[in-house]
């Protein structure tokens, strides 16, 4: 079974600081990999996703991920927070056969001070 | 662009009653998807539909059913309502020959059991 496992539930910085969210995955079969992010009272928007082309990926709002197989981890970063940044962001796997489902973390609540 | 459409967006019932979720994917999205997300939580897979037919099944419990219609709208009907069955509902579709490809997400309904 493919899972992932997000450390930590809350992060905190400062606006302007880096942004590092973990995600490590745990799949027999290299996954796809994917960050959702989660306003209050509203749906899960895709940020990024990995596919098994490029091992760094460029998504939307100035985040990025790097897959890293040996680490098993595929951490979402973004140089400089913005206070619109604050949501949950939840990591997510599903295996590379059609129709396959998600498998999300717990999630990561994110806040930034001013 | 159209996106994955949800109705009713909030619903209010009692325990034991019923209730039924629709979900309208995206134009030429021939699976959907049924996530339950509880308060706090992240979203659980309860199952998916790939033309018409159940394609995958997760933690859904016995009350809870769903189909896929011929227009591709899908709807989860959900009997002897309990306590624990609040939570926020998501639909999502995608193509099949998708590959890696995300799934889109509707804005979800929350249900209320009062």
């Amino acid at each position: 079974a493919q899972s992932v496992t997000q450390l930590g539930s809350h992060v905190s910085v400062s606006e302007g600081a880096l942004v590092l969210l973990r995600c490590n995955y745990s799949s027999s079969v290299p996954p796809y990999l994917f960050w959702y992010v989660q306003y209050p009272n509203q749906g899960l928007q895709l940020l990024l996703k990995y596919t098994s082309a490029a091992t760094l990926v460029k998504g939307i709002n100035g985040f990025e991920a790097e897959f890293k197989k040996s680490e098993t981890s595929f951490h979402l970063t973004k140089p400089s927070a913005h206070m619109s940044d604050a949501a949950e962001y939840f990591c997510a796997v599903r295996s590379t056969g059609a129709n396959s489902k998600l498998t999300f973390g717990k999630g990561i609540t994110l806040s930034v001070r001013p | 662009a159209a996106g994955v459409i949800q109705s009713p967006r909030h619903l209010i019932k009692e325990k034991r009653e019923t209730a039924t979720l629709k979900c309208y994917p995206i134009p030429r999205h021939d699976t959907v998807y049924w996530y339950q997300q509880g308060p706090g939580q992240d979203p659980q897979f309860l199952i998916s539909f790939y033309e018409k037919m159940q394609s995958d099944k997760g933690s859904i419990p016995d009350r809870f059913s769903a189909q896929q219609f011929s227009d591709y709208h899908s709807e989860l009907n959900m009997s002897s309502l309990e306590l624990g069955d609040s939570a926020l509902y998501f639909c999502a579709s995608s193509p099949f020959f998708a590959g890696g490809n995300e799934q889109f997400f509707g804005p979800g309904t929350r249900l209320t059991v009062l």
